[in-house]
């Protein structure tokens, strides 16, 4: 059963930092892009960004807001996948959901972006 | 920058066929996703590939694509089916993925 678990959500405030964590099972980590959505509190889904396997070159893609200040990496020894979140703004705040890109997804961690 | 234009709402009564679109310029070329999201929680797909169905996903979704729309088509719409429904594609530049605004369904 493929799994998708986030972690590392919480408060935070504005210029702060964060780091996301997603630990994968149940499929071939190293063999998958991953990519990372969020969703800001009554608000549509956003696409982050994504980080491809190192087979497809390992490449990294983001969104323009967030373009610069998050960083997309994965250690595929661990199975898990990282979003590391800088001068964060407010908003910023969202569920963060980390996804295979089409079929599974995890349940989302918060992260709010506060004075 | 990339969008996609879903109507902000659809409104059926249970029985009756629902239908979602969706534009964009580059789906001509670029496969559109479904994705399904009730209250609290997180995304399914729903359609992939402009027409493909997951497993465990009832028949009376589909999906189809021409031109620069993609429309998913909820056949015999039933109140569990009420949710709200983003539409996802890539960026004719293949780097980008972008979602629509999502269509809040309402069967009643």
């Amino acid at each position: 059963e493929v799994q998708l678990v986030e972690s590392g959500g919480g408060l935070v405030k504005p210029g702060g930092s964060l780091r996301l964590s997603c630990a994968a099972s149940g499929f071939t980590f190293s063999n998958a892009s991953m990519t990372w959505v969020r969703q800001a509190p009554g608000k549509g889904l956003e696409w982050v960004g994504r980080i491809k396997s190192k087979t497809d070159g390992g490449t990294t893609d983001y969104a323009a807001p967030v373009k610069g200040r998050f960083t997309i990496s994965r250690d595929d020894s661990k199975n898990t996948l990282y979003l590391q979140m800088n001068s964060l703004k407010t908003e910023d705040t969202a569920v963060y959901y980390c996804t295979t890109g089409v079929h599974y997804w995890g349940q989302g961690t918060l992260v709010t972006v506060s004075s | 920058s990339y969008e996609l234009t879903q109507p902000p709402s659809v409104s059926v009564s249970p029985g009756q066929t629902a239908r979602i679109t969706c534009s964009g310029d580059a789906l001509p070329k670029k496969y559109a996703y479904w994705y399904q999201q009730k209250s609290g929680q997180a995304p399914v797909v729903v359609i992939y590939e402009d027409s493909k169905r997951p497993s465990g996903i009832p028949e009376r979704f589909s999906g189809s694509s021409s031109g620069t729309m993609a429309t998913l088509t909820i056949s015999g719409a039933q109140v569990e089916d009420e949710a709200d429904y983003y539409c996802c594609s890539t960026a004719s530049s293949g780097n980008l993925v972008v979602f629509g605004g999502g269509t809040k369904l309402t069967v009643l």
